[in-house]
């Protein structure tokens, strides 16, 4: 089954720093991308997601980048500010899922005023 | 702005003991999934429903658990015979018709098991 691994584990940066998590993933017909964030005792939110037949997506300070030929996906945040501090997930879904997702470990980020 | 509602927030249970977790998923959405994660360890799949039937579940999803959707608006997981491996935190996520990639998740369930 898929495979989903995330980096870092955790990531520190200053206010005003971009701020980059990868994750790779292992089954080459997974389709769709999400990341959510999740704020301590808070819901996972789904922040921005990527589907498998484009390269890129930006919203606002964040963009995810996907490069199906290395399996590879990353959610980069520009200008960061405290209030990015969180937990953020990645996941994939499988080309022959009914909706399962596969999340990847989790990056504690903290963004240091 | 619409979100899934699951209670409790957290149960706390005896080994062996039965517990049913309540989600109410979006207005109008058609899909229905429960994940948990194991204080530590990443989100792991359960189980997604879809027209009143399970679509897909994971190996974690043996026969001490089962879904529901007993009316137009719960979704519950039940644990048949608890054990303390299933102590976690429990989601559930719902996707609309329009999208069933796109999960909506709840704040989750803390379960313990004593």
């Amino acid at each position: 089954g898929e495979n989903v691994e995330q980096h870092p584990s955790t990531l520190s940066v200053q206010e005003g720093d971009s701020a980059v998590i990868k994750c790779t993933y292992s089954d080459s017909a997974s389709n769709y991308f999400p990341w959510y964030k999740q704020e301590l005792g808070k819901r996972p939110q789904l922040i921005i997601d990527i589907r498998s037949n484009v390269g890129e997506k930006k919203d606002q300070r964040i963009a995810v980048t996907l490069n199906k030929t290395a399996k590879h996906f990353s959610l980069h945040i520009t200008e960061t500010q405290p209030e990015d501090s969180a937990v953020y997930f990645c996941a994939a879904k499988g080309g022959t899922s009914y909706g399962k997702l596969t999340f990847g470990q989790g990056t504690i980020l903290t963004v240091h005023p | 702005e619409p979100e899934v509602t699951q209670t409790p927030s957290h149960q706390v249970t005896q080994m062996g003991q039965e517990v049913i977790l309540r989600c109410v998923p979006i207005s109008n959405h058609l899909y229905f999934y429960w994940y948990r994660q194991i204080l530590g360890q990443k989100v792991e799949f359960l189980v997604s429903f879809y027209n009143n039937e399970i679509s897909e579940k994971s190996e974690i999803f043996d026969d001490q658990f089962s879904v529901e959707r007993p009316d137009g608006s719960n979704f519950t997981l039940k644990i048949r015979s608890t054990k303390l491996e299933d102590s976690a935190m429990y989601f559930c996520a719902s996707s609309p018709r329009t999208s069933a990639d796109i999960q909506y998740f709840g704040a989750g369930t803390r379960l313990s098991v004593l």
